[in-house]
């Protein structure tokens, strides 16, 4: 099991260009969610989903949008980056909230704006 | 609202000293609650989590949370630090609001333990 993978690991933006932050899964979980981690911040939830073709907003959505076609994959998508989007972004995904089982994380992908 | 609170940006103490990093919850009915730590350039592992019964609960790595309702907190410890310790921990509670229980957590702004050999 290769559990949570996010790509790219790094990435440096200009303003105004747009980009897909990857993540899949293989451990048939339903929920997944992408989180965005800054300094000092801990992590802001952006999206969540809690099935294939459901998503629903986080706490800081703007800017950002996301599709869960399948299971397995939930992309973030930044379609005008902005320097205030520089952050470190995190994948994570569980199985059944219902009984409080844990998220599991991918190793983030760390994105720049300039 | 719900939140939570790591009063303590960083927390130095010495290999084989005990050591206690703080959380304090606000939320409306019953918590549940999480500690994760992050090693650098990896994303947050899962270490225990507080639903019910007993308010001391044991985690991964000799790691335990004291869950304290009067005073809502659930600060982690753990009698003997390691320096393979040193990392970042993050409190976080389950986001209860709405009408279902979707697993979004709430976390804290996160602690740096430093454990100095």
């Amino acid at each position: 099991n290769a559990g949570v993978t996010q790509t790219p690991k790094f990435r440096i933006l200009k303003i105004g260009q747009s980009m897909t932050l990857q993540c899949t899964q293989d451990m048939n979980h339903n929920y997944m969610y992408w989180y965005r981690q800054d300094p000092g911040m801990g992590l802001k939830l952006i999206y969540y989903s809690v099935g294939a073709g459901i998503t629903d907003k986080g706490e800081v959505p703007n800017g950002y949008n996301v599709s869960r076609s399948t299971t397995e994959d939930f992309p973030l998508r930044l379609e005008l980056a902005a320097p205030s989007q520089t952050s470190v972004y995190f994948c994570a995904s569980s199985y059944s909230p219902g009984t409080n089982s844990p998220l599991h994380f991918g190793n983030g992908t760390r994105l720049t704006v300039t | 609202a719900q939140s939570v609170a790591q009063p303590e940006d960083q927390v130095n103490v010495a290999e084989g000293n005990p050591l206690t990093v703080k959380c304090t919850y606000s939320v409306s009915g019953n918590p549940y609650l999480f500690w994760y730590v992050q090693y650098p350039n990896r994303g947050l592992q899962f270490l225990l989590k507080y639903i019910t019964g007993d308010n001391l609960v044991k985690g991964s790595y000799g790691f335990e949370a004291e869950f304290n309702k009067s005073q809502t907190s659930f600060h982690l410890k753990k009698p003997s630090a390691l320096v393979s310790d040193s990392a970042l921990y993050f409190c976080a509670v389950r986001d209860m609001s709405g009408s279902s229980n979707t697993g979004k957590l709430i976390f804290g702004q996160g602690t740096t333990l430093q454990v100095k050999p």
